[in-house]
Formats: structure tokens, C-alpha cells, sequence
């Protein structure tokens, strides 16, 4: 039971790079988040998948896309990537039920030069 | 607008006596709250819950107080250990069918030996 998994750990990408960061959860929830984690900041809700087939924007979603692919798995792609995405990316899983804490992968730290 | 606020970014406290992390919040709607515990290249992990209609839930050594009144909630850890060291995040529910989390931007918190 590895719960969630993020690949890749790191990434270093130009400007105007493309990129897919991959998750994937193995505790059968049905909701599945992005977050992105900026100094200060907290973690950010860049856009949540509520159950298969459907996807919703967070906070802070311009300049990223999101795939939910099954229940297992929910990819964030940068299609031009830009410096200030500079950050820490974590992806969370969570059940829709009580109780209702999110449970998060390892992250991705990502730097655009 | 941050509807979570963690005022203290940190703390620092001699091992064996109590650590106290404040978290205020301006959303009324909010109706779940949790704290995450979070070590350096790791993801966040979830420590404590408490719903809106109740104001303590104790686990072990944390107990987290909640006075909606004040839109304000607390973390006590008794007592501290240097393995508490750690960032500490609170986020709040709002009420809504996708469970997602706003959270504040964490403190530092370090036991000394």
C-alpha cells in the first residue's frame, strides 16, 4: 500500500517547456487534489477532481490543465511553463465521506529557469 | 484575501513543555478543520481533526481547541518532543461537495533538547 505517488521528485524546465506531472493514489478515493507550496504561502488549491470523470479549478489554476485518467490517477500539465511556477508541487487523495482528512504524495519540486 | 491565517510563521519551545500553534480564520462556512504536520522534502501529514459543532478533540499528546465565537482554533502538544519539530499547517472545510481545504501559510515549530 504505497497511498500516493508523484513522479517525477524533480524537475528543472526553460521557459516555455511543457511538462506532465504525474499521481496516483491506491486507497480507492474518489477525490483528488493539486496543490502547489510557495514560502509563506501554504499550499495552494490549483484544482481538485471530486470524482472520476470530472475536474474543477482551485485558487490558482491559470496556467495549468488537469487529467483525471481513472479513479487512480490525476496528472497536472504545465503547457508553458514560466518562472514564477517555480514551486513545490503535492498531489492529495481524500474519501468523500467522514472522515475527510487528504492524504498527500512525497511532491515535486520544480524550477523554471 | 487569506481566509486562514497562522500569525506565527514560528515557534520555538524546550522539550517536555507545551507548544501552542494559533489559527485564526474569517469564514463562517467553514464546518471541519484539521492540522497537518509537515518534515522538510516530505509531504504534509494529517495529525488532528475537529468538526465545527464540537470546541476540543484530544489524540494522544495533541489536542486541538476550537471557539468558533472567535473563529480561532489552537494546537496544544503536551508534551513537546524534539520529533515534533516540524512545519504545522492548519486548513479549514468549507462546505462543499469537492472537501476542499484552505490552508494557512504554517509555522515552524522547533523543540529544543
Amino acid at each position: 500500500n504505497a497511498g500516493v505517488t508523484q513522479t517525477p521528485k524533480f524537475q528543472v524546465l526553460k521557459t516555455g517547456q511543457s511538462m506532465t506531472l504525474q499521481c496516483a493514489q491506491d486507497m480507492n478515493h474518489n477525490s483528488m487534489y493539486w496543490y502547489r507550496q510557495d514560502p509563506g504561502m501554504g499550499l495552494r488549491l490549483i484544482y481538485y477532481s471530486a470524482s472520476e470523470g470530472t475536474t474543477d479549478k482551485g485558487e490558482v489554476p491559470n496556467g495549468y490543465n488537469v487529467s483525471r485518467l481513472n479513479k487512480r490517477e490525476f496528472s497536472l500539465r504545465l503547457e508553458s511553463a514560466a518562472p514564477s511556477q517555480t514551486s513545490v508541487y503535492f498531489c492529495a487523495s481524500s474519501r468523500r465521506t467522514i472522515p475527510l482528512e487528504q492524504y498527500f504524495g512525497p511532491g515535486t519540486r520544480l524550477t523554471v529557469t | 484575501d487569506q481566509q486562514v491565517k497562522q500569525n506565527s510563521p514560528s515557534l520555538s519551545v524546550q522539550e517536555g513543555r507545551i507548544s501552542i500553534l494559533n489559527c485564526d480564520y474569517t469564514n463562517s462556512m467553514f464546518d471541519y478543520f484539521l492540522w497537518y504536520k509537515k518534515y522538510p522534502a516530505e509531504g504534509p501529514t494529517f495529525l488532528i481533526s475537529i468538526s465545527s459543532i464540537k470546541d476540543k478533540n484530544e489524540d494522544g499528546r495533541f489536542t486541538v481547541f476550537l471557539n468558533k465565537s472567535a473563529k480561532h482554533l489552537s494546537l496544544h502538544i503536551v508534551p513537546s518532543q524534539p520529533g515534533d519539530s516540524a512545519v504545522y499547517f492548519c486548513a479549514a472545510r468549507g462546505n462543499n461537495a469537492g472537501n476542499m481545504l484552505t490552508f494557512g501559510g504554517g509555522t515552524r515549530l522547533m523543540v529544543k533538547p
